[in-house]
């Protein structure tokens, strides 16, 4: 069965640096994706980016990047130029097995509250 | 605004009783996907539909069910309510497979409070 780990339960970052929140996935499929998802105290589920098991560059999208290490099976979410507006809870996902033209269903790992400090 | 509609945002029900969360996906998107968030704990999978059909089940309780219906909105059924079932659910909805990332766009969620 897949599984999506994530050891951090709480971590904190100064303004304007840079963190890495932690996410390890097993899973015996060799096509996955992987996606990073942000939940702001507000409670909606913002995505942020997604990673294929078989891209061959890792994934960035603005300020976000994932560190892919597929030996690992680590997908780490790299979050640069920390802002305030970043406290939230993170959560790593795997997508399940697709079937018959639909996308499948994503497994989230426990989450991850980030607190920004001025 | 991710273009998925969720209905009541809000619900305080008693113990015992049954209610109905609905869901509105995205435009064009055919499959819909029901999680649930307790407390502090991050989002289980409940059921996902595709054009109709059940596609895939995930942890869901006997007392709970759902379908989804021919204009591609769902409803998720919560029957005989317990304490425990209080909590965020959370539907989603995605396009076909080979169409973009894959990734799931949620709605806001319907906060259920069992009292």
């Amino acid at each position: 069965a897949q599984k999506i780990t994530q050891t951090q339960p709480g971590m904190f970052v100064q303004e304007k640096e840079a963190v890495t929140l932690d996410c390890t996935y097993d899973t015996s499929d060799p096509s996955y994706g992987l996606f990073w998802y942000k939940q702001p105290s507000s409670g909606e589920m913002i995505f942020l980016i997604y990673q294929g098991s078989y891209d061959q560059q890792n994934a960035t999208e603005g300020r976000y990047s994932l560190n892919f290490q597929k030996a690992r099976k680590s997908a780490n979410l790299v979050i640069s130029a920390s802002q305030l507006g970043d406290s939230a809870m993170y959560f790593c996902a795997m997508r399940e097995v697709n079937y018959g033209g639909s996308q499948g269903n994503l497994i989230f790992g426990k989450g991850t509250k980030l607190s920004v400090k001025p | 605004d991710s273009g998925v509609t969720q209905t009541p945002k809000h619900l305080i029900t008693a113990t015992g009783q049954r209610v109905t969360l609905r869901c509105s996906p995205r435009s064009g998107d055919l499959s819909v996907y029901w999680y649930q968030q307790s407390l502090d704990q991050g989002l289980q999978f409940l059921i996902q539909y595709y054009n109709g059909e059940e596609r895939a089940k995930g942890n869901i309780l006997e007392r709970f069910s759902a379908q989804q219906f021919p204009d591609l909105h769902s409803e998720l059924n919560l029957s005989s309510l317990e304490l425990g079932d209080s909590a965020l659910y959370f539907c989603a909805s995605s396009t076909r497979t080979g169409s973009g990332t894959g990734e799931l766009f949620f709605g806001e969620g319907s906060r259920l409070t069992v009292l």
